[in-house]
C-alpha cells in the first residue's frame, strides 16, 4: 500500500483479555517500529524489527507484551492479560533500511486506540 | 541516552501571526532531528528533518526549523499560521549511529490557532 496501515483502528477490551494489534508497513520497508502514546507517558518506543529479527526490545514495558514479524512484512503486537494502564494509542512506523538503501525517516500509521475497561 | 524537551505544552496563537515552538535536546552523540505533526485522531506526519548540512531546514506547510548545535536546540517556526495548523507538534531525535534506531520524542506542543 501507499502508507503504513494498522488494524483495528479502535479496540475495546476487558481487563485480563488478550489483544492483538496488526501493522502493515510500507512495501519494501525492512525496518519496523512500535510506539505507544499515552496521556501519562507521551510517545514511547516499544520495539524495533529489522526484517524478522528484533534487535531492540528495550521499550516493552512487561513480559505481557510481545511482538513478532513474519515474512519481513506484517507485524503483530500482542498484549496478554490486559490491564487498564495498557490503554493507549499504539503506533507503528516503518523505514527503508537495507544493505543498499537507507532513509532516516520513519513513516507512521494512524494507530490503534486501545481501551481496557 | 537522549532526551528531548518541549517547554511549551500549549501555545495559542492568533491566525496569521507568527509562531515558534521550542525544542531542546540532550545527547552524548550526534543526532538526527525531526518535527512531526499529529492532527486529531491521526498518526504522525513528518514536517521536516535535519540530517546534516545547512542548519536551516524547510518543511511542508510553510514550516521551517533551525538547528543550533551550541544551544542544542531545534526550534520550529512559521511566519503566518492558519486555522489548519491546529494540531499537536512533536520534536524527536535519533542517534546517527547506525544501529540505535529508535526515535526519542518530546512531550508535544499543542498549537491552537485563534480566529
Amino acid at each position: 500500500g501507499a502508507g503504513v496501515s494498522q488494524s483495528p483502528s479502535n479496540k475495546v477490551t476487558e481487563k485480563g483479555k488478550d489483544v492483538e494489534l496488526r501493522c502493515d508497513p510500507i512495501s519494501g520497508h525492512t525496518a519496523l517500529y512500535w510506539y505507544r502514546q499515552s496521556l501519562g507517558q507521551g510517545l514511547e518506543f516499544l520495539i524495533y524489527f529489522q526484517g524478522n529479527s528484533a534487535p531492540d526490545k528495550s521499550g516493552l514495558p512487561s513480559d505481557r507484551f510481545s511482538a513478532e514479524r513474519t515474512g519481513g512484512s506484517v507485524s503483530t503486537l500482542t498484549i496478554q492479560r490486559t490491564q487498564q494502564e495498557d490503554s493507549a494509542v499504539y503506533l507503528c512506523a516503518s523505514r527503508l533500511k537495507d544493505g543498499l538503501q537507507y532513509q532516516e525517516t520513519q513513516y507512521f500509521g494512524p494507530g490503534t486506540r486501545l481501551l481496557v475497561l | 541516552a537522549q532526551s528531548v524537551t518541549q517547554l511549551d505544552s500549549q501555545v495559542p496563537v492568533f491566525e496569521e501571526a507568527p509562531v515558534e515552538l521550542r525544542c531542546n535536546y540532550s545527547s552524548s552523540v550526534s543526532v538526527y532531528l525531526f518535527w512531526y505533526v499529529q492532527y486529531p485522531n491521526q498518526g504522525l506526519q513528518l514536517l521536516l528533518k535535519y540530517l546534516s548540512g545547512s542548519t536551516l531546514v524547510k518543511g511542508i506547510n510553510g514550516f521551517e526549523a533551525e538547528f543550533n548545535k551550541s544551544q542544542t536546540s531545534f526550534h520550529l517556526r512559521k511566519p503566518s499560521v492558519h486555522i489548519s495548523d491546529t494540531a499537536e507538534y512533536f520534536c524527536a531525535v535519533s542517534d546517527q549511529w547506525f544501529g540505535n534506531e529508535k526515535l526519542t520524542f518530546g512531550t508535544g506542543t499543542r498549537l491552537t490557532i485563534i480566529p
